[in-house]
């Protein structure tokens, strides 16, 4: 696609309940993160995926958190028994040819958890 | 770890003024990238500008220019001629670079929410 794209653009949710947000990167490219922004916390980096991948997931903030990508392609981040604090907006971005420096953001999941 | 630091929570000038918004970070990586993005309150992160730690010359886009100093881990953006479209928040990042492209993720500063007035 022309850009990176994420669904739903907002989620309310009940305290407990599982979340599953989508992004779809930019066609062809290999590298996907994962970013949080809270009012609290700022932006933080979640995980990043190199093909199908998660060389790095140091970021996820409990085991509640998980994130899978298939085929090189789509990844959905999945937030079980879901916390008020969870509260944030999730934002993907991608990244790869042409431009393998630069990460390209969607615009973002806003979650909140009553 | 890196850190990033923003020190500048809001700014405001008028519109067609000069504003430098400053930003520092700390870091044992020699071979780095550094970011300026902008979000407006749309959410949508917009790169601003680049540089690329081992280029010295200072990275220019328009209206925007940075004043990299590696010795002293600082790296301002400058805005020339602001317009109403420039109030957003404004992230300076860090990422680390590897063979094959940046392998980690972005470390954001606490941002600065810039304001025009007109």
């Amino acid at each position: 696609g022309a850009g990176v794209s994420q669904s739903p653009s907002n989620k309310v949710t009940e305290k407990g309940k599982d979340v599953e947000l989508r992004c779809d990167p930019i066609s062809g490219h290999t590298a996907l993160y994962w970013y949080r922004q809270s009012l609290g916390q700022g932006l933080e980096f979640l995980i990043y995926f190199q093909g199908n991948s998660a060389p790095d997931k140091s970021g996820l903030p409990s085991d509640r958190f998980s994130a899978e990508r298939t085929g090189g392609s789509v990844s959905t981040l999945t937030i079980q028994r879901t916390q008020q604090e969870d509260s944030a907006v999730y934002l993907c971005a991608s990244r790869g040819w042409p431009t393998y420096n630069e990460q390209f953001f969607g615009p973002g999941t806003r979650l909140t958890v009553l | 770890a890196q850190t990033v630091t923003q020190s500048q929570p809001e700014m405001s000038v008028q519109e067609a003024e000069t504003v430098t918004l400053s930003c520092t970070y700390d870091t044992s990586e020699n071979n780095y990238y550094l970011f300026w993005y902008k979000q407006p309150p749309s959410r949508q992160m917009i790169l601003v500008i680049r540089q690329e730690a081992y280029k010295q010359q200072n990275a220019t886009e328009n209206r925007f220019s940075v004043n990299f100093q590696k010795a002293a881990k600082s790296f301002s953006l400058k805005i020339s001629d602001s317009q109403l479209g420039d109030t957003a928040m404004y992230f300076c990042a860090f990422m680390k670079g590897r063979s094959g492209g940046g392998a980690d993720g972005l470390t954001f500063g606490k941002g600065t929410h810039l304001i025009i007035q007109p």
